[in-house]
């Protein structure tokens, strides 16, 4: 248990669906993160949200879209995604930017 | 600009030998050195880290890192090897000046009976 929970675990969505990643976590972080994993490629960060307020946006493509409700909830909504989108997706949080990340186990994405 | 490398995809070992696992680094500030393992459909987890201090980082598992500074490096290491420590092994590192953290390609550690 990291105490980083991502629902759902695997999700196949075809290129004009819209739907939504979630990430909770209860260890009191400020910081939370998403980050891409694709195949024999460095982890990309994606987004930081740091008391809730987005602190960092890497060039992600517009079809991909975070919320930041509250500090221990964070969303990724997805829509008119492309299948070179296919990858694993990991939320993450921190104490604050020097401390060590906490990851969760990840939403494998399939778009078809 | 800002880099991390691991040169090895993949590093096999037999159980009970000791085991190194390569990063190198590029920083224009001071680096904050990470090693995270990442074990088959779980995501990464915090092995350890070097802020400042001894060069020689103990971290979980049995697991310990050396920071080298005129060789820009950050080798994972362990004594004595584990079948069950074959997972996926990130090196990471941040810049203090830019404030990034960036992850390596990974390096897939197998361990043999």
């Amino acid at each position: 248990e990291t105490g980083v929970t991502q629902t759902p675990r695997h999700l196949v969505m075809g290129m004009t669906n819209k739907k939504s990643l979630k990430c909770e976590q209860h260890l009191g972080h400020n910081a939370m993160y998403w980050y891409k994993q694709s195949a024999k490629k460095p982890l990309e960060l994606m987004f930081v949200y740091n008391f809730k307020e987005q602190t960092e946006n890497n060039s992600v493509p517009s079809r991909f879209s975070p919320e930041c409700p509250n500090s221990s909830h964070l969303f990724l909504h997805l829509h008119t995604l492309q299948p070179e989108d296919s990858a694993l997706y990991l939320c993450a949080s921190s104490r604050d930017r020097n401390s060590p990340l906490h990851f969760g186990n990840g939403t494998r994405l399939t778009v078809t | 600009a800002q880099s991390v490398a691991q040169p090895e995809d993949q590093v096999n070992v037999a159980e009970g030998n000791p085991l190194t696992v390569k990063c190198t680094y590029s920083v224009s500030g001071n680096p904050y050195l990470f090693w995270y393992v990442q074990y088959p459909n779980r995501g990464l987890q915090f092995l350890l880290k070097y802020i400042t201090g001894d060069n020689l980082v103990k971290g979980s598992y049995g697991f310990e890192a050396e920071f080298n500074k005129s060789q820009t490096s950050f080798h994972l290491k362990k004594p004595s090897a584990l079948v069950s420590d074959s997972a996926l092994y990130f090196c990471a590192v941040r810049d203090d000046n830019t404030d990034k953290l960036i992850f390596g390609t990974g390096t897939r550690l197998q361990v043999f009976p």
